[in-house]
């Protein structure tokens, strides 16, 4: 079935970029997006890309994506201590009925 | 601002007794799903619908038992609590127009802790 990759764990400083990776196997995919869960609370959503795009930029986050090799990055310009979260990987395709399969979340601490 | 509720937010339980996780929301959405994150974070499929009268079982396998009888509502049921049951329990909704594919909107969750 399908699968989505991330790493556990990233730690940056605070002020610099910060870089969250995820590969997925599905290559029927139609969006992919990137959510993010804060401790005691439900995953909120952060961006998405659709398969036909290659980047999106939202003020401090871009997105981008290689569908050739089915990886997906998240970049956070300027991370700050309140940017330390959960953050996943989820993609959905119509293969799938429509229902999302996540990664399994990359730990982000962002150092003072 | 929440527009997904999950009721309670914490629960502690005997083994045996019955319980029933609480889901609604206020946006309409036709979709509506119950995942399982465990310690290690990873999120599981347990239960979904696309509409009223409509639950289909995930992609791992649950004890618990959904009912949809209102667009707004999904409760999660469990007749007999376990140990293994322990665990935070999110539950989701997600618009089926605009978008194909919508992405999901999450309550805050419900971690159950069985005794």
């Amino acid at each position: 079935g399908e699968d989505v990759e991330q790493s556990l764990f990233l730690s940056v400083r605070e002020g610099d970029s910060s870089v969250i990776n995820c590969t997925y196997t599905d290559s029927s995919s139609t969006y992919l997006y990137w959510y993010k869960q804060e401790p005691g609370a439900g995953l909120q959503l952060l961006t998405y890309i659709f398969s036909n795009m290659d980047m999106k930029q939202d003020q401090r986050l871009t997105v981008l994506l290689n569908k050739k090799d089915k990886h997906l990055s998240l970049r956070i310009a300027d991370t700050q201590t309140g940017d330390s979260a959960i953050y996943f990987c989820a993609e959905t395709s119509n293969t799938n009925a429509g229902k999302s399969t996540f990664g399994d979340g990359t730990t982000l601490t962002v150092k003072p | 601002e929440a527009d997904i509720y999950q009721t309670p937010r914490y629960l502690v339980i005997g083994t045996g007794k019955k319980i029933t996780l609480e889901c609604s929301q206020t946006m309409g959405h036709d979709k509506m799903y119950w995942y399982q994150q465990d310690p290690g974070m990873e999120l599981h499929l347990i239960h979904y619908s696309y509409g009223v009268n409509s639950t289909e079982k995930g992609d791992l396998s649950s004890e618990s038992t959904v009912s949809r009888i209102r667009t707004e509502h999904f409760p999660l049921t469990l007749e007999s609590a376990r140990p293994s049951h322990t665990s935070q329990y999110l539950c989701a909704s997600s618009d089926t127009t605009g978008l194909d594919n919508s992405p999901l909107h999450f309550g805050n969750g419900t971690r159950l802790t069985v005794t």
